[in-house]
């Protein structure tokens, strides 16, 4: 059965600061999937990542994937108080279905100027 | 405008007393998918359907019900709600399956739905 672990759980940053979120997967998993939930509002998809090596970045976050390690980073580059939400990733079972997501538990992200 | 919509978006009921939250997109997209949140548990999936009259289970399917009779709406029915379904629900759309390969078609989120049974 497939976990996917998240950490940290919280993680309080100064503005302009440099951090790392990590997520875990326990199984074989080709794809990795990153969200993002502001506090009361809904989940809003940022990366697809599809492949080992993948990398993506938009703005001050940047997203890769090692399949091997089983591992996923989101880095955040020169925090700003806007990026301040929950971060979660998802990936699917290899070999299971495509409708299907397993999340974590998501890294609630606080910036402070 | 591109959308997924939940009704309602909050709902306090009692053990045992039917509900249904109605879930609708206007994007003609074939896969839907029901989720629950709960604190310290991230996200898990309830149910979730392919296109019309092909659902699957998710993760945490019992207790829940679905449908999916027409492309847009995919309603969850709690046909007998417990304390232990207290959560934040949310449903989701997407063109592609909510797993597969396609990375210009995200999952689009309803704003949820926050069901109390007392």
């Amino acid at each position: 059965e497939l976990k996917v672990e998240q950490n940290p759980l919280f993680l309080s940053m100064q503005e302009g600061k440099n951090y790392t979120i990590y997520c875990n997967y326990s199984t074989t998993s080709d794809r990795l999937y990153w969200y993002r939930q502001d506090p009361g509002k809904s989940l809003e998809s940022l990366f697809v990542l599809l492949s080992n090596g993948a990398v993506k970045q938009e703005g001050r976050l940047m997203a890769s994937l090692d399949t091997k390690a089983r591992l996923s980073t989101l880095h955040i580059t020169a925090a700003v108080h806007d990026l301040s939400a929950t971060y979660f990733c998802a990936a699917r079972n290899y070999g299971g279905s495509q409708g299907n997501l397993i999340f974590g538990k998501g890294t609630k992200l606080s910036v402070k100027p | 405008e591109a959308q997924v919509t939940q009704n309602p978006r909050y709902l306090i009921t009692v053990t045992g007393k039917k509900l249904t939250v109605t879930c609708s997109q206007n994007m003609n997209h074939e896969y839907m998918s029901w989720y629950r949140q709960d604190p310290g548990l991230g996200l898990r999936q309830i149910y979730y359907s392919m296109n019309v009259e092909v659902t699957d289970k998710g993760d945490v399917p019992e207790g829940y019900k679905v449908s999916r009779k027409e492309k847009r709406n995919f309603p969850l029915i709690l046909e007998s709600p417990s304390p232990n379904q207290t959560s934040l629900y949310f449903c989701a759309s997407s063109l592609g399956p909510p797993a597969g390969t396609t990375s210009n078609q995200p999952q689009h989120f309803g704003d949820g739905t926050r069901l109390s049974i007392l």
